[in-house]
């Protein structure tokens, strides 16, 4: 499944399936991003980053990607499992962190 | 692991009231922010510090609100004359260096009746 954060905040996929969040950034100055879950009830927690100088880096089961020309972040979660339920925000930083709007991710067993 | 503090987790005031939430930072964290969330909505900035001062703040943080680091441990925000719409969860944050990455506490929930 795939969303446009800004535009269709809550996504739903099926247990096993890949998720991508996506998210567009507002300042072409910002030189290093972050991608949060956030659990209900819960501050947000950090999952990957990447800096500017970068278009793609790995973690354990999710991939951020960097597109720079259009101000675009994306979040790739492979095998999404129950617990990766949760609302994902995307951060920029450049002299302070700013969140974007956040998107809903909702997996179905 | 280390964490971030937050206390109370819930504080209930009256409008017009004034609250003073807390905070313990990571010990060894230079930096360290308020941000708010209301209900349903994104986290928002609202000012950050460091070497005793505050560093940026953002439209949200008026006269109203102040922060401090009374202590080498505490962080507080106070919240002057609470207002209906000042009902949100506020997230304290830090962080060892600036370009990386924050640490954020789990949240006071502030609800002002």
């Amino acid at each position: 499944g795939e969303s446009v954060g800004l535009h269709l905040p809550t996504l739903s996929v099926q247990e096993g399936d890949n998720s991508i969040i996506n998210c567009a950034y507002s300042n072409s100055a910002s030189d290093y991003f972050i991608w949060y879950k956030q659990e209900s009830g819960k501050g947000p927690q950090f999952i990957i980053d990447i800096r500017s100088n970068m278009d793609k880096r790995q973690g354990q089961r999710v991939t951020v990607l960097l597109n720079k020309t259009v101000k675009h972040l994306s979040l790739q979660i492979a095998a999404t499992q129950p617990g990766d339920s949760a609302v994902y925000f995307c951060a920029e930083i450049k002299d302070d962190m700013r969140f974007g709007a956040g998107t809903r991710l909702t997996v179905k067993p | 692991e280390p964490e971030v503090t937050q206390t109370p987790s819930h504080q209930v005031t009256q409008m017009g009231q004034e609250v003073i939430l807390r905070c313990v930072p990571i010990s060894n964290h230079l930096y360290f922010y308020w941000y708010r969330q209301i209900l349903g909505q994104k986290v928002e900035f609202l000012v950050s510090f460091y070497n005793n001062e505050i560093s940026e703040k953002s439209e949200i943080f008026d006269d109203q609100f102040s922060v401090e680091r009374p202590d080498g441990s505490n962080f507080t925000l106070k919240i002057r004359s609470t207002k209906l719409e000042d009902s949100a969860m506020y997230f304290c944050a830090s962080t060892e260096d600036s370009s990386y990455g924050y640490t954020f506490g789990s949240g006071t929930r502030l609800t002002v009746v």
